[in-house]
């Protein structure tokens, strides 16, 4: 079964400051997708990368893919006090027309702090 | 705002008891998956329908089932419940095509005690 990780688990950063969240997933994957959720809330996509070198960007988040290396990053840039929430990656399988099921890691608990 | 919405949003039941989630997807979204988010994790893939028919099945029991109706509307049913069965359960839906994303609802908590 198709197995991803997320590291670090827990991130505490300080406003202004960079970092990058890493997610390894196990076997070749069609899709992979970020989603950030806040506290008792649902599942927001932030974005779908396709393909190998794909980078995507919005606001203070960039999210590369790297399908040899099995490895995505989310990269935050100055980061400011409403980033904090988990952030999750995830990745389909599916390789036909119909979306398949998406596994995913177990979240990096942001927290950005003055 | 996805169009996804879940009802209800908190349900606590006893040990044994059987239990119906349901899901109205966004308009035009052909297919709905169910995830079940056990506190600190990642969700886990419950089952995926594609046009009323099941689409594909992750690790639970057969006491997990699932309908999709042809307004896209779907549920979750659980029979027998477990303590473990305790989590948010979230539906996905989504238009079956290569680019496109999984929308998710807000969820339900579901509490087993």
């Amino acid at each position: 079964e198709l197995k991803v990780e997320q590291n670090p688990l827990f991130l505490s950063m300080q406003e202004g400051k960079n970092y990058t969240i890493y997610c390894n997933y196990s076997t070749t994957s069609d899709r992979l997708y970020w989603y950030r959720q806040d506290p008792g809330k649902s599942l927001e996509s932030l974005f779908v990368l396709l393909s190998n070198g794909a980078v995507k960007q919005e606001g203070r988040l960039m999210a590369s893919l790297d399908t040899k290396a099995r490895l995505s990053t989310l990269h935050i840039t100055a980061a400011v006090h409403d980033l904090s929430a988990t952030y999750f990656c995830a990745v389909d399988t599916n390789r036909g027309s119909t979306l398949g099921r998406l596994y995913f890691g177990r979240g990096t608990q942001l927290t950005v702090w003055p | 705002e996805t169009g996804v919405t879940q009802s209800p949003t908190h349900l606590i039941k006893t040990r044994g008891q059987q239990v119906t989630l349901r899901c109205s997807s966004q308009s035009g979204h052909n297919t709905v998956s169910w995830y079940q988010q056990a506190l600190g994790q990642g969700p886990q893939f419950i089952f995926q329908y594609y046009r009323e028919e099941e689409n594909g099945r992750g690790n639970f029991p057969p006491r997990f089932s699932g309908l999709q109706f042809p307004n896209y509307s779907s549920e979750l049913n659980v029979n027998a419940l477990e303590l473990d069965d305790s989590a948010l359960y979230l539906c996905a839906s989504s238009w079956a095509g290569w680019t496109d994303t999984q929308y998710f609802g807000p969820g339900t908590r579901l509490t087993v005690l």
